[in-house]
């Protein structure tokens, strides 16, 4: 079967690191994609990955390993705002989006 | 418009009604997909439309219908609403041009079936 999983929740403080991860198991592969969603608010888009390695973009980097089936979100110099769920999502062969159930974070200050 | 828009917001429906949400999109993306999204679960895809005039079936399709009639408006029927049907709606749209297929969400709609 196809399965997605991150952990439900993390805390964190504003300033910190924090890594999000994800794990994968889908019927083909192409690519990992990582989505942001505020409460009460629709997922937005923050990164994808399809080979392996980091992709860093500002404070928010992706890595993707295909060998192990395994994602990380990584955060830093955290702020408050970014105090919100982090969605995991595999695209399978059929190109459809396989998602996790989020990891909400929560910043402290 | 900008984007995906959705409507209603919010609806509580009797058990037993039709209902459709509506879904907008003024990107001239392909393809459209309905998910929703429960408390601890990820987003399941209800159905999903490639390109105007096709729809096909996701996850959890049973209960549900849609139609695309155009590129822009994609709704998601509820032809005989059900308690286990209440949940926060996404429609989502997408150039899907190749794997890299970023999806926009809608702002999403809360049903309540009571």
């Amino acid at each position: 079967g196809q399965n997605i999983d991150q952990p439900t929740e993390m805390t964190a403080t504003e300033g910190a690191i924090v890594q999000i991860n994800c794990t994968y198991q889908t019927s083909g592969f192409n690519g990992l994609f990582w989505y942001q969603q505020h409460a009460g608010e629709a997922p937005t888009f923050l990164s994808y990955n399809v080979l392996d390695g980091l992709e860093e973009k500002g404070r928010f980097s992706s890595f993707l390993s295909r060998s192990k089936g395994y994602s990380y979100l990584l955060l830093k110099e955290l702020q408050m705002k970014d105090s919100a769920s982090y969605l995991c999502a595999a695209m399978d062969s059929n190109y459809q989006l396989i998602w996790g159930a989020g990891t909400k974070l929560i910043i402290k200050p | 418009i900008a984007g995906i828009t959705q409507a209603p917001t919010s609806q509580i429906l009797a058990a037993g009604r039709r209902m459709t949400l509506r879904c907008t999109q003024d990107m001239r993306h392909n393809a459209m997909y309905w998910y929703r999204q429960d408390l601890g679960l990820g987003l399941r895809l209800i159905h999903y439309s490639n390109t105007a005039g096709t729809t096909g079936k996701g996850e959890v399709p049973d209960g549900y219908s849609v139609s695309r009639a155009n590129t822009d408006d994609f709704p998601l029927t509820l032809a005989s609403a059900v308690p286990s049907q209440t949940s926060v709606y996404f429609c989502a749209s997408s150039d899907a041009e190749g794997p890299f297929n970023e999806q926009f969400f809608g702002p999403g709609t809360r049903l309540t079936v009571l």
